[in-house]
């Protein structure tokens, strides 16, 4: 039973390059939460999305970010024009359903470096 | 709005001493509480949880106990090991989406 998928695991970018991040829920999950890591800090809530929705973008800056979740396919958490502030590890978590006991399920993550 | 506050570390401690990490939170209703723990280049695993008051999580030798009247969720274990050296995150869930908010984290070294 395959745990969640992130790839890249390590991403290096050019300032002004776009990044493209992965992630494939666990099977079974329909509920995708992206979260990011600033170095030496905590995790802190990006966007949540079901299967072609977003659910709650609250904690996406307002420019250069996006994400989907389509009908096939992973989830893409998408940062144009990256700057080196962007810099950070960005994980993904999954769960069968959005109630508030439910556990989230994280990938092993994705660590981009802008230089 | 919500929120978790964690002791700041690094907690340093001997193998076979005991451990609390405090956690308390501020949060509208009745959250979910989560401790998930974070070993080096990997990502987060739970290592328990607990759904209401009261409720006591426990997984591997670690503890934690729901209470509403003091809002705090402090994680302990009797007997650490130096396999236990890790970074610590005490999480609530929001109860309209279900996303996690997160403490800002706590290093445990443990030292043979």
């Amino acid at each position: 039973n395959a745990g969640v998928m992130q790839n890249p695991r390590h991403l290096v970018r050019r300032r002004g390059q776009e990044a493209r991040l992965r992630c494939s829920p666990m099977k079974g999950h329909s509920h995708v939460y992206w979260y990011r890591q600033l170095p030496e800090e905590g995790l802190k809530f990006m966007v949540y999305l079901q299967k072609e929705n977003i659910i709650d973008e609250s904690g996406m800056p307002k420019e250069r970010f996006s994400a989907e979740f389509p009908k096939e396919g992973p989830s893409i958490l998408r940062i144009q024009q990256v700057v080196r502030g962007d810099s950070a590890a960005y994980f993904c978590a999954s769960s069968p359903s959005d109630r508030k006991q439910e556990t989230q399920y994280f990938g092993p993550g994705t660590r981009l470096l802008v230089l | 709005g919500n929120s978790v506050t964690q002791m700041e570390g690094p907690v340093t401690l001997s193998e076979e001493a005991f451990l609390t990490i405090n956690c308390t939170y501020t949060a509208t209703g009745y959250p979910s509480l989560f401790w998930y723990v974070q070993y080096p280049g990997e990502g987060l695993q739970l290592l328990l949880k607990a759904t209401k008051a009261d409720d006591k999580g426990s997984n591997k030798g670690f503890e934690a106990t729901y209470r509403k009247e003091t809002t705090s969720f402090h994680l302990e274990k009797g007997s650490v090991q130096v396999s236990d050296s890790a970074v610590y995150f005490c999480a609530l869930s929001d109860s309209n989406t279900g996303k996690l908010i997160f403490g800002q984290g706590t290093t445990l070294q443990v030292k043979p």
